[in-house]
């Protein structure tokens, strides 16, 4: 079945680096990856989504390429803020006929002055 | 639009009591989906409905949970025989159509069982 994996669990880093935040998936079928992002005591929002092979989207200062070759769909940003510090899920459908998403397990971002 | 609302926002529970929680989707949209978040799992899949039709349930827990769809300004998950094991937070969460459609969350419910 499908799956998405997010191998960092918690990524901590200082205001102003960039950010980097791994996903890769499987599926057998078409492709349509999406990040949401998840503050403190707040819902799961979309932050970004893609079905385009090799064309960067962008969004609120956040950006990811998906890469069907490498099954891939990091998010990326030049410079964290502080603001940023939240959980970050990555998430797969595999059919425009379909409402079911498969999330990922989520990575944690902290930024710290 | 208020966004898809839960009721209650926390909930403690006796172990093996029944917990009910509640959804209301926003208006209009076809698709309503429930997951259980833990630290550990992340964001777990339980069930949708499309229509109020139920569509999926792979992910329910088969013996002591249950959802319900009445009607399309509603969604319940009933969880009896509470369990320690079931304390999360649960999040509803509806989507306007198929097809690669946003999906807008709910605030959850804590469920807390001692």
């Amino acid at each position: 079945g499908d799956s998405v994996t997010q191998t960092e669990g918690l990524v901590t880093l200082t205001e102003g680096l960039p950010v980097m935040l791994n996903c890769t998936y499987q599926t057998a079928y078409s492709t349509f990856l999406f990040w949401y992002v998840q503050h403190l005591n707040e819902a799961p929002k979309l932050l970004l989504k893609s079905s385009t092979d090799n064309k960067r989207t962008e969004h609120q200062g956040f950006h990811a390429t998906l890469h069907k070759s490498s099954s891939s769909f990091h998010l990326q940003k030049s410079s964290a803020q502080l603001s940023d510090s939240a959980l970050y899920y990555c998430a797969l459908s595999d059919s425009p006929n379909t409402d079911k998403v498969v999330f990922g397990t989520g990575t944690r971002l902290q930024v710290s002055p | 639009n208020a966004g898809v609302i839960q009721t209650p926002r926390h909930k403690v529970t006796g172990k093996g009591q029944e917990a009910t929680l509640w959804c209301e989707p926003i208006s209009g949209h076809s698709a309503v989906f429930w997951y259980r978040q833990t630290i550990v799992q992340g964001l777990e899949f339980l069930t949708y409905f499309r229509n109020q039709a139920p569509i999926d349930d792979s992910g329910m827990p088969k013996e002591r949970f249950s959802a319900q769809m009445p009607n399309q300004s509603h969604s319940t998950l009933k969880i009896q025989s509470t369990q320690p094991q079931d304390s999360a937070v649960y999040l509803c969460a509806s989507s306007l159509d198929r097809g690669w459609a946003e999906q807008f969350f709910g605030p959850g419910t804590r469920l807390t069982v001692l």
